[in-house]
């Protein structure tokens, strides 16, 4: 089916390990997102990219790292995981810059040992 | 800088009764309003925005909301709750000059039978 998927669903990790959350879009949006959720905080972004190869950094970019090689997949990795980083993850498209609401996926449960 | 506010963290309705959830909004140059919502452990979907024109807009499920510019607020609305309206609903908020869309800490909406 069409739409916006992420993987793992859910993730079990230890702090320091190397963890990458999944993003993938069928509809070729140009513009992907990644959000984290918390409770008190909402959503904030941590990333986001106009296009292949173009990303910029969001709210809360520290401790992570995105790629956009292709236009359909945005992988968030988190390079040396901290508690401070379990939290549940969204990923997010849109076709338009300014005007076009965001298609999001399901979401990642990350939980840091 | 953008930012938005939804100043309850939880509203109580009795279901057939009028529900209004609170957000205000800051940013430089115009606005573009949406709402959003959450139903447990699924990603958001997309309600409603406003980009311009009519002050009320129209969106899914029988909701609306209001552009009110003078008190920088975009309420949302709906005549009659139902139960099954009972989410965590968010406001976002992007400006023109940004890519970045900016959501609230959202509003926990509980519609009693």
């Amino acid at each position: 089916d069409a739409g916006i998927t992420q993987s793992p669903r859910y993730k079990i990790t230890e702090t320091g390990r190397q963890v990458t959350l999944m993003c993938h879009q069928t509809w070729s949006h140009s513009y992907m997102f990644w959000y984290r959720q918390d409770l008190g905080h909402g959503l904030r972004l941590i990333y986001y990219s106009a296009a292949a190869d173009i990303t910029d950094k969001g709210e809360v970019p520290d401790g992570y790292v995105v790629s956009r090689s292709k236009t359909e997949n945005f992988p968030l990795t988190l390079e040396s995981a901290t508690r401070s980083q379990t939290s549940v993850y969204f990923c997010a498209s849109s076709e338009d810059r300014v005007i076009g609401e965001l298609f999001f996926g399901e979401g990642s449960r990350l939980t840091v040992l | 800088a953008q930012s938005v506010a939804q100043p309850e963290d939880q509203v109580n309705v009795a279901e057939g009764n009028p529900l209004t959830v609170k957000c205000t909004y800051s940013v430089s140059g115009n606005p573009y309003l949406f709402w959003y919502v959450q139903y447990p452990n699924r990603g958001l979907q997309f309600l409603l925005k406003y980009i311009t024109g009519d002050n009320l807009v129209k969106g899914s499920y029988g909701f609306e909301a209001e552009f009110n510019k003078s008190q920088t607020s975009f309420h949302l609305k709906k005549p009659s709750a139902l139960v099954s309206d009972s989410a965590l609903y968010f406001c976002a908020v992007r400006s023109g000059y940004t890519d970045k869309l900016i959501f609230g800490t959202g509003t926990r909406l509980q519609v009693f039978p």
